[in-house]
């Protein structure tokens, strides 16, 4: 298997404009995790589904931030409108069932935006 | 008070000894407890899970959970500069599944 897909590797855009960052988790896993990080927080998640259904999204920083997974071998991550302060690395990362949670990470898209 | 706390150190060690990075956690609940390195620039990849009380060995990496006391340890021996790396510490309630919430790493250097 190919891992954990994420695309764009790297995205720089204007503030104000939408950023729309993809995923494809590795077939046969059952949870999506969306995470963000930063040297000042660290590693935070953000929103998390289980079987295509987003079971907690507490971590949404404001309603600014979407998530959506259409279906089990693809999820988005929006973000309109962009703001410099959610620059940072966004890592897609899914898990396998009756695994223990162990999470399996995408190489990350690194958003800047200016 | 974090759910999972580490020593962000840095944490410097001369190659060939043993690195010893600790990670405490909040939640009485946990159920299973990782390990993952990230090179600078790379994403997190695991490289050891534990469930049980006690220590369980891979290679040169020993994992070590201690739940009464809500601490969980990793030990790499014979560290080698490709060890260099961020180690974060990440604990799950559930033992099937689920999120998992991580500490916010500590940065291993191993000197030639």
């Amino acid at each position: 298997d190919a891992g954990v897909i994420q695309s764009p590797r790297h995205e720089v855009t204007e503030m104000g404009q939408e950023v729309t960052l993809r995923c494809k988790p590795i077939s046969g896993h059952d949870y999506l995790f969306w995470y963000r990080q930063t040297m000042m927080r660290g590693l935070e998640l953000l929103i998390y589904f289980n079987n295509n259904v987003p079971i907690d999204d507490s971590g949404m920083p404001e309603d600014r931030f979407s998530a959506k997974m259409p279906n089990a071998s693809f999820s988005t991550l929006k973000i309109q409108p962009s703001e410099p302060r959610d620059s940072a690395v966004y890592f897609c990362a899914s898990s396998p069932p009756n695994r223990g949670g162990e999470a399996f990470f995408g190489q990350g898209t690194r958003l800047t935006v200016v | 008070q974090k759910e999972v706390e580490q020593n962000s150190g840095p944490l410097s060690v001369p190659e060939g000894a043993i690195a010893s990075l600790n990670c405490t956690y909040s939640d009485r609940g946990s159920q299973s407890f990782f390990w993952y390195r990230q090179y600078s620039g790379k994403s997190p990849e695991l490289i050891m899970f534990i469930y049980s009380n006690g220590d369980k060995e891979d290679g040169r990496f020993t994992a070590q959970l201690n739940k009464a006391s809500q601490y969980v340890s990793l030990l790499i021996r014979d560290s080698q500069p490709s060890d260099s790396a961020t180690y974060l510490c990440a604990v799950n309630r559930n033992t099937n599944a689920g999120k998992s919430t991580f500490g916010d790493g500590t940065t291993l250097t191993v000197k030639p």
